[in-house]
């Protein structure tokens, strides 16, 4: 099973931007790069995810490594409300397959008013 | 987009009891997954609730301690039985909708 390295903790001082690094160096073709984010005392909610082509939305942007082997979630201006644990999963493209899809340990983003 | 609805959101239970844990989901999705979540540790796996059959379940997690139903495409339940205080964690119950995850608030267990 594909898995996912990321660093235990990061900080940023607010209105920067934010880069959060993860290491995926067993992907494989079909997999696609998600992040997802947990606030205190919610479940995870949806970031962005991605393929192959860096992706933006309101939320984020994601860059991803020519070879797929990492990524970058990228947070353009920090807020205090940014702060949570922010996972990195690869999850298969497949409808059926890919169930055994891990949350590794995540990287818990403070952010520094 | 999926919205999931988990209840109960927090329980105390006594030793020896069951809890079952209820999830909703507010459009059908294609796969569901329960999970355990220990203060400040990251989501583990339990098993994935097929629709019509039998969980799937990850090592170290087995039907008798964590049986799982699935009726339909929409609703799955957890239960946790013959609870121990070495059963307080918190669950999370997810649906797939092809490549997104959708969460529920998860329940906070408490058994003493």
């Amino acid at each position: 099973d594909a898995k996912t390295t990321q660093p235990n903790s990061m900080e940023s001082n607010e209105e920067e931007p934010v880069h959060l690094p993860c290491n995926h160096s067993t992907i494989s073709g079909t997999d696609y790069i998600h992040w997802y984010r947990q606030l205190p005392s919610q479940g995870p909610e949806y970031v962005i995810h991605g393929l192959t082509s860096n992706v933006n939305n309101r939320m984020a942007s994601l860059a991803i490594a020519e070879d797929r082997k990492s990524s970058t979630l990228i947070l353009h201006r920090a807020t205090l409300r940014d702060a949570a644990v922010y996972y990195c999963i690869l999850i298969s493209s497949g409808p059926n397959t890919g169930n055994q899809f891990y949350f590794g340990t995540g990287t818990s983003l403070t952010v520094i008013p | 987009s999926a919205v999931i609805s988990q209840k109960p959101s927090r329980d105390i239970c006594q030793r020896g009891t069951s809890l079952t844990i209820q999830c909703q989901v507010d459009s059908q999705v294609t796969m569901m997954f329960w999970y355990r979540q220990q203060p400040g540790q990251s989501l583990t796996l339990i098993a994935t609730a097929n629709q019509g059959s039998e969980a799937t379940y990850e090592s170290g997690f087995v039907i008798d301690k964590f049986p799982i139903s699935r009726p339909n495409l929409t609703f799955s339940t957890l239960t946790v039985s013959n609870m121990s205080p070495e059963d307080s964690s918190i669950y999370l119950c997810s649906g797939r909708i092809y490549e997104k995850l959708f969460f529920g608030s998860g329940t906070q267990l408490s058994v003493l």
